[in-house]
Formats: structure tokens, sequence, C-alpha cells
């Protein structure tokens, strides 16, 4: 099956910007996505890159695909207390999402 | 419009009885899923269905699992003589069903299972 890995925990300062990494090992992955859970609440779709892309900026989101090392990042620019949440990465091939195991972002002031 | 809705959002049961679990998918998506995040992990993918197409239910841990659709709508996740390690969030997605493009997964709240 796929794997996808991500980082488990980041801590960032209020203001600075986030990097969370993720590496997934399906070559034929056409879509990776980024979603947000915030405690008890479900899944929010944040962005998602095509496979033939290799970046994606929208507003304060940097999406960078390489896909020759299969790795993806996302980048929040200027991080805010409301980012606090865990983020998943998923890989899409045919109609199946696989997720990382998510990482926990911790924004403190 | 509304999103994907799921009811229960919280279910506690004891050890041996029977769940039942319900997804509201968007109006008009026709495919759907069923995933279920453990304590501190990732999503785990359960069961797909897509239009009258037979289902994708080769995520299912077990033969106490089973679920059904009823044609493009409602769908029911069963979960028959519930153990401990079925307690979870289980998540339900929906997705307008286009296989051929990325076909974006919107997810419902979930419902939380507990099993004593």
């Amino acid at each position: 099956g796929e794997d996808v890995e991500q980082s488990l925990f980041l801590s960032v300062r209020e203001g600075d910007s986030s990097v969370i990494n993720c590496t997934y090992t399906d070559s034929s992955s056409t879509y990776l996505y980024w979603y947000k859970q915030e405690p008890g609440a479900g899944l929010q779709l944040l962005t998602y890159i095509f496979s033939n892309m290799d970046m994606k900026q929208d507003q304060r989101l940097t999406v960078l695909l390489n896909k020759k090392d299969k790795h993806l990042s996302l980048r929040i620019a200027d991080t805010q207390t409301g980012d606090s949440a865990i983020y998943f990465c998923a890989d899409f091939n045919d109609y199946k999402l696989s997720f990382g195991a998510g990482t926990t972002v911790t924004v403190r002031a | 419009g509304a999103g994907v809705s799921q009811s229960p959002s919280n279910k506690v049961t004891e050890k041996g009885k029977d769940v039942e679990l319900r997804c509201d998918p968007i109006s008009g998506h026709t495919a759907l899923y069923w995933y279920r995040q453990r304590l501190g992990q990732g999503l785990e993918f359960l069961i797909y269905f897509q239009g009258n197409s037979a289902p994708d239910k080769s995520g299912l841990p077990s033969d106490r699992f089973s679920a059904e659709r009823t044609g493009e709508s409602v769908s029911t996740l069963t979960i028959q003589r519930t153990q401990q390690e079925d307690s979870a969030v289980y998540l339900c997605a929906s997705s307008p069903g286009r296989q051929r493009v990325g076909d974006t997964q919107y997810f419902g709240p979930g419902t939380r299972l507990t099993v004593l």
C-alpha cells in the first residue's frame, strides 16, 4: 500500500513561518492534499497541488512539491494562534486518499 | 450549500453491542467514503461508494463492519458486536465523483465512538 510520512510535531512562534514536511511513496499519485484538523472538528481542506506542478501559492499558504524525491511541504507565512491544529498530508491515486499521521502545530506567543 | 453531516456526533456503547453511524453527503456528490481515525493517528480508509458501482470494501477491518448506501444519498456504517479497539472517530467524506481528475473529498465532523 501507499505510505505517507510526516513529522509529528512542530512548535513555532507567532508571526514566524511554519514549514510542515511530508514524504510519500506512490509515484502514480495525481494530486496531493493538505488538510487541517482543529480539536474536536472534522478535516478542513486547505489546499492541494496537481502532481505536474512544483509550487502553488494561496494567500499565506505555499505548497512545494518535489516529485523526484516524493517530498511535499506546506509553508504557512505569518503563523497565527488560529493556525494551531493538526495538519495532514494525503496523496490521491485513483479514488483513494492515503493520509499521513498528522503534524501537530503549536503556535506560541 | 450544506456540507457533509454525520450523526450521532458522539456514541458511547457497551462492548458487544451493535452501533449504526449515519452520513449525509453533500447533495450531488456521487462518491462517499468512510474512514476511521484512532487517537493520535492518521485516517484509515474503510470503504468507498461510487454511484451504483459495487463498493470497495477493502479497508473494512473485519466482518463485523458493514456499510450501505441508498442510491447517491445517505450511508450507514454498522459495527456489530463492538470491541474496545473499535473506539475511534469515524469520518465520512463525499466528493463529486470525477475519477479521471483529482476528486476533492469533503469531510464531515465525524462520530466519536467509545466502546466501554
